[in-house]
């Protein structure tokens, strides 16, 4: 089974508008953390925000603030204010355990594109 | 601070041929991680190493592909003899013990296609 989801291969939003990035995970782990990255037709990884599952408030990085929602399991990516600039790939992962050492996974991504 | 370098950027060669793909991780950082990125599969994590030693490499696909981390400050992804099959993004990250918000910084990647 996959453990991060991410159902929408490809998103477009107008520029200065919102739009949620969707994620969902599977973990029996109660111990976890979610990371979202970007990833620009220029290829690098670029991290952007980060939900412990102990988390009480969801996360905010400037225009990206994460919808974390537990008990079902979606860890949400919302960009406020698009630029196209914002146009990419995004990458949601997750680490269990994040107390222990074990590695990132990821999931397929989404490809953002954001119009004039 | 220098971030996670990769050389080289882009490779192209033969089948058949040895490539070495090389990584200079961010100093301090005790955890390596190579990945490689292809439209087909994602992201998928190859092997990674602890302090130099490697923890877990079942991500490694075939005996053709070989890493090593002679130092804290250098790792080497070694696919001998190469193919086609092996083209794809190859990616180094690095980061401190993998604890709370501590996220993984990547390099640039490598840039493989076998012909």
């Amino acid at each position: 089974a996959q453990k991060i989801t991410q159902t929408q291969p490809g998103m477009f939003v107008q520029e200065k508008e919102a739009v949620t990035l969707d994620c969902t995970y599977d973990t029996s782990d109660p111990s976890y953390g979610l990371f979202w990255y970007k990833q620009p037709s220029s290829g690098e990884m670029i991290f952007l925000i980060y939900q412990g599952s102990y988390d009480q408030q969801n996360a905010t990085e400037g225009r990206y603030s994460l919808n974390f929602q537990k008990a079902r399991k979606s860890a949400n990516l919302v960009i406020s204010a698009s630029q196209l600039g914002d146009s990419a790939m995004y990458f949601c992962a997750m680490r269990e355990d994040y107390s222990g050492n074990t590695p990132l996974v990821f999931g397929k991504g989404t490809r953002l594109s954001v119009i004039a | 601070d220098a971030g996670v370098i990769q050389s080289p950027r882009h490779e192209v060669t033969e089948m058949g041929q040895e490539v070495t793909l090389r990584c200079k991780p961010i100093s301090g950082h005790d955890y390596l991680f190579w990945y490689r990125q292809t439209m087909m599969r994602g992201l998928e994590l190859l092997i990674y190493f602890n302090n130099n030693v490697p923890i877990d490499d079942s991500g490694m696909p075939e005996d053709r592909f070989s890493a090593k981390m002679p130092n804290a400050s250098f790792s080497t992804l070694k696919i001998q003899p190469s193919e086609p099959r092996d083209s794809a993004v190859y990616f180094c990250a690095s980061s401190h013990r993998p604890r709370d918000n501590q996220p993984q910084h990547f390099g640039d990647g490598t840039r493989l296609s076998i012909l």
